[in-house]
Parts: structure tokens; sequence; C-alpha cells
């Protein structure tokens, strides 16, 4: 149990175009999802939370209308790259947290398996 | 200073050998400390959770042991694999919130 999927896996696209990346929990509901960045062996860094129903929570230096999230149901949501450059390129990850345990404790956040950015 | 540090970045073992993973954190207060796996271009997978009050956690070939006094966890791989290949990431997270502190990760390359 506890699956996130992402779609697309990767992506290529021009710069100054949008991307959009989906993250689905499949077999249980999220009102919490997180989305990470991640470069060439570095950590995960938080972008920003988002939370269904309200406006995602972003990290100081994430430019909220550069990177737009939509968290519209319990089981999706996205995550809008605008007008793309190439310095966007990245591994971008979601994760979720089961519908009751948002907030409790900070563990259970299960983690898709990603999406390859690149901007040429 | 990033709140959870891991040693050694990278390191490269002949199949079947054993190693160990460190990780050394300050997150302060102390919830729970995972370990996961990641393979390249991958999401990361967890191995194990450890809350304060536990010392050591198994997974199959993977050992964790957490030493909350002094805030160091290690991850211990038994009889090394080629699958074993992967980044090995230390998270940690603070009592009362979702927040989560990433290591680096330790890179571990099996060759036969």
């Amino acid at each position: 149990g506890a699956v996130v999927s992402q779609h697309p896996s990767r992506v290529i696209c021009k710069s100054g175009t949008s991307v959009k990346i989906e993250c689905r929990s499949l077999d249980f509901q999220a009102t919490t999802m997180f989305w990470y960045r991640q470069f060439p062996k570095q950590s995960l860094m938080l972008m920003a939370t988002s939370n269904e129903g309200s406006k995602a929570t972003y990290e100081q230096g994430v430019e909220k209308d550069k990177f737009l999230i939509n968290h519209a149901s319990l089981t999706l949501s996205t995550l809008t790259v605008t007008s793309a450059h190439p310095e966007d390129s990245s591994f971008y990850i979601c994760s979720a947290v089961p519908y009751g345990l948002a907030g409790r404790r900070g563990e259970t956040q299960y983690f898709g398996p990603g999406t390859r950015l690149l901007v040429l | 200073k990033n709140q959870v540090e891991q040693s050694p970045q990278s390191l490269i073992i002949l199949e079947g050998k054993n190693c160990t993973l460190q990780c050394n954190y300050t997150v302060s207060p102390f919830s729970n400390l995972r370990w996961y796996k990641q393979d390249t271009g991958r999401g990361p997978v967890s191995l194990t959770i450890m809350t304060f009050s536990e010392n050591t956690k198994s997974n199959g070939r993977y050992t964790a042991t957490l030493d909350a006094d002094t805030k160091q966890s290690s991850l211990h791989i038994t009889a090394s694999q080629l699958s074993d290949s992967a980044s090995y990431i230390c998270v940690v997270s603070a009592y009362g919130n979702n927040r989560l502190a990433f290591g680096k990760g330790n890179q571990v390359v099996v060759i036969p």
C-alpha cells in the first residue's frame, strides 16, 4: 500500500514553455503533499507544501508565480513550472502524507518516483 | 550548516562484503529517523524508521542503529549485492511538524 505516482517520469521542453507534473496517491487520500527538487548529488530540497483545498506554502526563495501548485483533490497535486528556463532542469519529487496523519510526528511521507525535467 | 551530515560521501565495495554508513544530526526535538534507498533516477524508498526509544531496526540485510544521546545513526549493509548500488539517505524529522531534514546521501557502488 501507500503508493505515490508521478507523471510524466521525464520531460524535455523548450525554454519559455510551461510544464505540468502530476503527483497522485494511488491507494490512500492525502490532504498534504510536498514538492521537492533534487540536483545531482544533492539532498532533496523542499520547495512547497501543498494542502488540499487551500493555497500552497512555499519555502523561502521559491517563486510561487513560477512554480504553480494546485491540490484540487485528496489524491492529486500538480506542479506547473511556468516559463521554464534551463536552470529549472532538475529532478522533481513529490511526497504524500496519508489523511489523518498530517501534522503528526513528521513521518509517513511516501515518495513518488520523481520526474526528470530537462529544459533546452 | 546542514542539520543532517552523512559519511562517507561515497564508497565502493566488493559484492558480498559488508559496509556501514554514518549519519549525524542536530535536529531537535527529535521525532524519528529514517533511512531511505534511492536508486538513480528514482524516488526514495523507506528502509527503516526509528523513534527515540529504538536502538536498532532491521530490514533484511539492512540494519540501522540509533543513539539518540549522541545523535548518531548508522546503516549496516550485510553481504552486499549489486542491486545495493544506490544512494542511501538519512532523514530526520522534528517532533510536531511534517518538516524533514535530509542528508546528502551516501553513494554506494557495489562491484562484482
